[in-house]
């Protein structure tokens, strides 16, 4: 198994706090992909990064910041949580590749937030 | 904008019969199309991965069809048994990008 490690498993906080979810990877790859699962919706992108302090945008981003410092770590921050942002949210990774699509992604378990 | 569809119906099948799923999209020419297994409370796992050019592609139980002319991909599991029941997900190279686009899934409840 690809080695991520996603922290906290399960949190519950309050609407207005700050909530930080850390994802770690001991695989050296270079992307990095931030997805919260909905009922219905299926996996939806939030933010991904393409290299240390290289990031952007994806198909959900509002209410999310994202930051990587080192190659092993990725942080997905909301600054002040809402009710819709209860979900589980799992990171991913996936080598370098050309051809882009070409390369599998590869997950941790996710982080189960509820906020009240 | 991109769009794919998975049959939200979980398939209900008998222990040793072929499960099919279905994922089918639009608006969109990916150049290649991956396929995950999900269990509950864990994340999703790569199976199979098919490029645009190849028709058909097996993994042991495991095959993959991909119609670029119908937009289709299907996904089969010969001699299903229990341990196949899970959700599979399909999914899309987005703009022959690093990013995918994810289907919603499809439950497999294999019957002993």
């Amino acid at each position: 198994d690809a080695g991520i490690t996603q922290s906290p498993r399960h949190k519950v906080t309050e609407t207005g706090t700050p909530v930080t979810l850390r994802c770690h990877q001991t695989e050296n790859h270079r992307y990095m992909y931030w997805y919260r699962q909905d009922p219905g919706h299926g996996l939806r992108l939030i933010h991904y990064s393409y290299g240390v302090k290289d990031t952007d945008k994806g198909e959900v981003s509002d209410g999310y910041s994202v930051s990587r410092s080192k190659t092993e770590d990725f942080l997905l921050t909301l600054e002040s949580a809402t009710s819709s942002q209860t979900s589980v949210y799992f990171c991913a990774i996936s080598e370098s590749s050309a051809g882009g699509g070409n390369q599998p992604q590869h997950f941790g378990d996710g982080t189960r937030l509820s906020i009240l | 904008s991109q769009k794919i569809e998975q049959n939200s119906e979980a398939l209900n099948i008998q222990e040793g019969k072929t499960a099919t799923l279905t994922c089918n999209y639009t608006n969109y020419s990916p150049a290649y199309l991956q396929w995950y297994r999900q269990d509950p409370g864990r994340g999703p796992v790569f199976l199979l991965l098919i490029r645009e050019n190849e028709k058909e592609k097996r993994k042991e139980r495991l095959k993959v069809t991909f119609d670029t002319t119908l937009k289709q991909s299907l996904f089969h599991i010969t001699a299903s048994q229990p341990a196949d029941s899970a959700t599979y997900l399909c999914a899309l190279d987005m703009d022959s990008s690093y990013k995918l686009i994810f289907g919603s899934g499809t439950r497999l409840l294999v019957r002993p």
